[in-house]
């Protein structure tokens, strides 16, 4: 199956600061989805992106399908931004199924 | 409006015994979709319902998990002798035709 692997595993800013999540899939997707996991366990939806460029406030999603890879960029970071951050994909050509594959998630702590 | 909903939020039991989560998606929804997270994983898809049938149930891990939507809106998560490794987070997603899933805020399991 579609291998999704998601860098930096952690990742420690302070506030105010920007920063670039990556996340590498290994086979054609029809959907591409970014999550912000709070410390509550809620999953929020951020981006349903599976190909281009979207922005939404301090954050913005670009997915290349082509190279297979989308990239979460977050500016101004605030100590509510902490989390886990999750890429999820639907892989092309999986039938009648549109379940989601999660990739191994981005701890991220802003600290003030 | 109002999001994917799941009762109850927490569920302590006892190795053996018998469990029901249950999942309100998102009125309109046609798909529904039932995912388990272990601590420090992603979440994990278990099934997909279409309607009232289940589409794919190639998640459940073994005969011991069941799930139905006999209207096509609420779903019951059914798990019989459960054993100390079910304990995790279910989450429950539903979706429209746009296919782009949102999360309701799980149901911890945890067997005793």
């Amino acid at each position: 199956g579609i291998q999704v692997e998601q860098s930096p595993p952690d990742l420690i800013l302070q506030e105010g600061a920007n920063s670039t999540l990556r996340c590498n899939f290994s086979d054609s997707v029809n959907n591409l989805q970014w999550f912000h996991q709070n410390p509550w366990g809620q999953l929020i939806n951020l981006f349903y992106i599976p190909s281009g460029t979207k922005q939404n406030g301090r954050l913005s999603a670009t997915t290349v399908a082509t190279e297979r890879y989308s990239l979460l960029y977050i500016s101004s970071s605030q100590t509510t931004d902490s989390g886990v951050y999750f890429c999820a994909v639907e892989q092309a050509g999986g039938g009648a199924t549109n379940k989601l594959i999660f990739g191994t998630g981005t701890l991220l702590a802003v600290q003030p | 409006g109002a999001g994917v909903s799941q009762t109850p939020s927490n569920k302590v039991t006892e190795k053996g015994k018998y469990v029901e989560l249950r999942c309100d998606p998102i009125s309109g929804h046609t798909a529904l979709y039932w995912y388990r997270q272990s601590l420090g994983q992603g979440p994990e898809f278990l099934i997909y319902f279409q309607g009232t049938g289940a589409a794919d149930d190639s998640g459940l891990p073994n005969d011991r998990f069941f799930a139905v939507r006999p209207e096509g809106s609420v779903s019951t998560l059914k798990i019989q002798r459960t054993e100390r490794g079910d304990s995790a987070v279910y989450l429950c997603a539903s979706s429209s035709s746009s296919n782009e899933q949102f999360f309701g805020p799980g149901t911890r399991l945890t067997v005793l």
